[in-house]
């Protein structure tokens, strides 16, 4: 099975920071990872999928990087509407979720 | 709109069995596969369970893999989750979500979900 490890497991950072979540693959996935918001008490919302592609009407802000193991996930300038957890998801060969990043403003 | 409503969730006892419901609207239930995903308090998002489209294909995570069950009605529009031989562990949200057919995302990328429905299993 591929495991996931996701990095922070939390983070604060002030409106306006740039910031960054990596998710590490315990094998190759290719480009098979996405990227999802969960505010709480609320569903998962899609934002990236395919490593890099931003999915229709989320901002610009929103980013992700990578192939193979190693993937980025980032957010240019923080937004206090972007206080979530995030989580990135393989789809290489089963689903499998990385532990997420509960991100707060500092 | 595109939606999905979950139902079923309820406080159960250790050992019982439970089945939860999903039903979709706002788009073609019957070409999409379907999934459940859970969510035990304050914990993380684990995949339960695929369906495709056409029912023939079932595929389940380690952990639930022999006590639930995946099935659909696609008469209906609805997904069903049957879990059986219940235990604390399974305390969690359940939700169901879909890939839908917008764009070129892939089968992978669950871009529907519903609420979620809580399952709390306690003596």
């Amino acid at each position: 099975d591929i495991q996931m490890t996701q990095s922070p497991s939390s983070l604060s950072a002030s409106v306006g920071d740039r910031v960054t979540i990596t998710c590490q693959a315990s094998q190759d996935i290719s480009n098979f990872l996405n990227w999802y918001q969960q505010q709480p008490g609320k569903a998962p919302r899609l934002l990236i999928y395919d490593a890099s592609t931003l999915e229709t009407g989320v901002p610009s802000r929103f980013s992700g990087s990578g192939s193979g193991t190693h993937f980025t996930f980032t957010i240019s300038s923080l937004q206090r509407e972007d206080i979530a957890t995030y989580y990135c998801q393989s789809y290489a060969n089963d689903i499998t979720f990385g532990q997420g990043t509960r991100l707060e403003i500092k | 709109q595109v939606q999905l409503v979950e139902s079923g969730g309820k406080v159960v006892q250790p050992g019982r069995s439970l089945r939860l419901s999903c039903a979709a609207s706002g788009f073609t239930f019957s070409d999409l596969a379907m999934h459940w995903v859970r969510q035990a308090p304050g914990k993380g998002l684990e995949w339960l369970a695929f369906i495709s489209y056409d029912a023939n294909k079932k595929y389940y995570a380690d952990s639930v893999k022999g006590r639930f069950t995946i099935s659909r009605d696609n008469s209906k529009n609805t997904l069903y989750l049957q879990m059986n031989s219940l235990t604390a562990e399974d305390t969690a949200v359940y939700f169901c979500a879909s890939p839908s057919s917008v764009g070129n995302k892939p089968s992978g990328a669950f871009d529907i979900w519903g609420q979620g429905t809580m399952v709390t299993v306690s003596s």
